[in-house]
This record gives C-alpha cells, structure tokens and sequence, in this order.
C-alpha cells in the first residue's frame, strides 16, 4: 500500500529557512499536500500542488516535487515562532481519501 | 460556517465504559472522516463516509468501534467497552468533491479521550 515518510524533528533558528521533507511510495499520486497542526488544534490546508508541477511558491511558502524521486519539500522562508507546529504531508491518488505522513515537528530556537 | 464541531472537547473515562464521540461536519460536505492520533501510531484513518454511506472502515481497529452517520449533518464514533489504549485524540473531518480531484479535508479541533 501506499507509504509516506517524514523526519520526526526539525529545529530551526528563528529567521532562517526551514525544509520539510517527504518521500512516498504511490507513484500514481494526483495531488500532494502540506498540512499544519497547532498545539491541540486540528490540522489545516496550507498548501498543495498537482502532480504535473514541480514547483509553487506562496508567500513564505515554496512546495518543490521531484516526481522522479518520490521526494516532496516544504520550505519555509524566514521562519517565525508562530510557525512553530507539526507540519504533515499527504498525498491522494485522485480520490477523497489522503494517506498521511508521520508528521514533522518544526521547533524554533530565539 | 463554524468549521466542523466535535464533542466533546475531552472526554475522561474509565475502563469498561461506553464513550460516544460526536461529530458536525461542515454543511454541503458529502464525505466525512475519523481518524485518531497518538504519539506512538501518528494520524490513523478509522473510517470515512460519502453521502451518509460507510466506504471504508479498513482502519477501525476492532468490533469494539464502531460509527454511524445516520444524516449528513451528524456523525457518531462509539467505542464499547473502551480500554486504555483507546487513550488518543480523536479528529473528525469533512470534504467536498469538487471535481478538479483536489480535495481539501477540514479537521475538527478533536476529542481528547483518556481511558483509565
């Protein structure tokens, strides 16, 4: 079935850049997301991006897809404290149903 | 619209007892989700319905759940008897086709049930 990797922990200084990895398995995957996950909050959209691109850019936001690799990134450009979160990647296969990453929790350092 | 609701916000039990979770999904939305979350297993999907229909429920992990969704508006995860590893927060979600294959799932903020 399909499987979607994620580190676990990422700590970043606060005005740096933070990358976000993921590799999945599925190479039939319509549709790639990035989900954030506040402290005792339920997940919400942040962004996502359609198989056939290999890169969108919103804001502080760049989502890069090697398609080839099965590899997906998040990069967050001068990273605030309020980005502090757990950021999950999901992919679909063209249905409703997502299959979810482990999550990667993004930590800020002062 | 408020989002989609759960309750409640956190649930305390003990072994044994039935809990019932409950679920508003946002209206319009056709498909609903519950998944659990825990430190040790991440984000499961239990079960998902399209127009009050169960799709699939390959990820409820025993005949101790189970969920109805007996109108588009109201969705309920019962768990019975619960134990301690049932301990996790519980997210309900909802989504819409949109026809574009892009589906964006709008999470509730989550049941925190623990099971002493």
């Amino acid at each position: 079935g399909e499987d979607v990797e994620q580190s676990l922990f990422l700590s970043v200084r606060e005005g740096d850049s933070s990358v976000i990895n993921c590799t999945y398995t599925d190479s039939s995957s319509t549709y790639l997301y990035w989900y954030k996950q506040e402290p005792g909050a339920g997940l919400q959209l942040l962004t996502y991006i359609f198989s056939n691109m290999d890169m969108k850019q919103d804001q502080r936001l760049t989502v890069l897809l090697n398609k080839k690799d099965k590899h997906l990134s998040l990069r967050i450009a001068d990273t605030q404290t309020g980005d502090s979160a757990i950021y999950f990647c999901a992919e679909t296969t063209g249905n409703e149903k997502l299959t979810f990453g482990t999550g990667t929790r993004l930590t800020i350092i002062p | 619209d408020a989002g989609v609701i759960q309750s409640p916000r956190h649930e305390v039990t003990e072994m044994g007892q039935e809990v019932t979770l409950r679920c508003k999904p946002i209206s319009g939305h056709d498909y609903l989700f519950w998944y659990r979350q825990t430190m040790m297993r991440g984000l499961e999907l239990l079960i998902y319905f399209n127009n009050n229909v169960p799709i699939d429920d390959s990820g409820m992990p025993e005949d101790r759940f189970s969920a109805k969704m007996p109108n588009a508006s109201f969705s309920t995860l019962k768990i019975q008897p619960s134990e301690p590893r049932d301990s996790a927060v519980y997210f309900c979600a909802s989504s819409f086709d949109r026809g574009t294959l892009m589906y964006e799932q709008y999470f509730g903020p989550g049941t925190r049930l623990t099971v002493t």
